[in-house]
């Protein structure tokens, strides 16, 4: 079955640096997405993207946060100047459209800020 | 904000019992809604959905109802099994409205199913 990748599974970073968090969706797929999870908390959405721009934000999507589709199959989310309250788990996602329209998402990638 | 609710942090269940997670919403423009099973440290994986148009949606041992007029949604588990203990993730979308079709998660509800 069709799945999507991350990488890294897990990164600690220091504050201030920055960092890029790589997905691989699901090859059929149009829609993209980041959503996150703090520990102990419920998953947030952070940003849509289709046709190759930015379709939604969330709030937490400020500035330092970017997303990126350099080429047909990668899709990145960069955090420039980390923090540490972005100590998170990092989850993509990716859906098609018409046939099912369900998001599936990776593993995720453990982003631990020190 | 919190349009969708999990109000149970916590189920448990015996194995073979049924399994009943509620999820409440408050977005009456939310037209699709999604289950999903999560392990610690992994992602969401999807489990079962259902399109405002239906009150029911079945796959094998799940089931989920869907109340519109209460703005309710359930997930059963018939029968339990221990191998179904993990967070369960109620998510509603306005799929259809053409929105982007983001996924707003309620708090997870965890299931323990005892052998």
């Amino acid at each position: 079955e069709p799945e999507v990748t991350q990488t890294p599974s897990h990164q600690v970073t220091q504050m201030g640096q920055e960092v890029i968090l790589r997905c691989v969706p699901i090859s059929n797929h149009l829609y993209f997405y980041w959503y996150r999870q703090i520990l102990g908390q419920k998953v947030e959405f952070l940003v849509s993207f289709y046709n190759n721009e930015i379709s939604e934000k969330s709030e937490i999507f400020d500035d330092q946060f970017s997303v990126e589709r350099p080429d047909g199959s990668n899709f990145t989310l960069k955090i420039r100047s980390t923090k540490l309250e972005d100590s998170a788990m990092y989850f993509c996602a990716s859906r098609s459209i018409g046939t099912g329209n369900t998001i599936y998402f990776g593993e995720g990638s453990w982003l631990t800020v020190v | 904000d919190q349009q969708v609710k999990q109000n149970s942090p916590s189920l448990s269940v015996q194995e073979g019992r049924i399994s009943i997670l509620n999820c409440d919403y408050t977005n009456s423009m939310f037209d699709y809604f999604l289950w999903y099973k999560k392990y610690p440290a992994e992602g969401p994986t999807f489990l079962i959905s259902i399109s405002s148009i239906k009150d029911k949606n079945e796959d094998g041992r799940f089931t989920v109802f869907l109340n519109k007029s209460a703005k309710h949604l359930s997930l059963h588990i018939v029968p339990s099994q221990p191998g179904d203990s993990a967070v369960y993730f109620c998510a509603a979308s306005a799929l259809f409205r053409g929105n982007t079709g983001k996924l707003i998660f309620g708090q997870g509800t965890t299931l323990q199913v005892k052998p």
